[in-house]
């Protein structure tokens, strides 16, 4: 069975850092590994896809990057922001099974 | 172009009550899956369906069920409800199930209350 883990739980930064938030998954069979940010209260918004057969994939300021051999993803934000403040879920597709297991989140606050 | 669209927004409900939710996928997706949020908890698995069909489940009790039309929306279902069933409901859209190379579309969700 698929386990996801998301450290930290939580992190608050002051503006203009550079952070980075940990995904680990237990099964490293993946077709690919979704980052997703979800506002409070709100749904899931995708901010990048990666395939298993990529290492990263970048969209701005951010940079996720996958070692399905190890089962780790990072999940890399540039220059933060406070309106990057957010719930990041990491979630991965198996190769067995079109669902997606989801980490518990890390609660990301950038203060101004 | 039309992402994800849910509805209700919010519901509140009685213990051993009914309800449904629904779920209109993105334009040219197909295939629809339902997740259960807990408050603080990553998205649970519930079930997916693609040509109207229940594809796959996940560790739900049969009080949960579903359906897809024609159109490819959808419709939850909950019988029985329970206080634990309070959770926010996400709907998520994509291709069909062998395209793997692409992501899910997920809904804003249903904010589901039961007392």
């Amino acid at each position: 069975k698929q386990e996801v883990t998301q450290i930290p739980a939580a992190l608050s930064v002051p503006e203009g850092e550079n952070l980075v938030l940990n995904c680990s998954f237990t099964d490293s069979a993946i077709y690919n590994l979704q980052w997703f940010r979800q506002d409070p209260g709100k749904g899931l918004t995708s901010l990048l896809l990666i395939q298993s057969s990529q290492r990263e994939q970048t969209s701005g300021r951010l940079n996720a990057s996958l070692d399905k051999s190890s089962g780790r993803s990072t999940l890399y934000i540039a220059a933060s922001q406070p309106g990057d403040s957010a719930t990041y879920l990491c979630a991965v597709r198996n190769n067995a099974g079109n669902m997606l297991t989801f980490g518990g989140g890390t609660r990301l606050m950038v203060k101004p | 172009d039309a992402g994800v669209t849910q509805s209700p927004t919010h519901l509140i409900k009685t213990r051993g009550q009914q309800v449904t939710l629904r779920c209109s996928p993105k334009s040219g997706h197909d295939t629809v899956s339902w997740y259960q949020q807990a408050l603080g908890q990553g998205p649970q698995f519930i079930f997916q369906y693609y040509e109207e069909e229940e594809r796959q489940r996940g560790n739900f009790p049969d009080r949960f069920s579903g359906h897809q039309f024609p159109n490819y929306s959808s419709e939850l279902n909950v019988n029985a409800l329970l206080l634990g069933d309070s959770a926010l409901y996400l709907c998520a859209s994509s291709l069909p199930p062998w395209g793997v190379a692409y992501g899910y579309t997920f809904g804003s969700g249903t904010r589901l209350t039961v007392v």
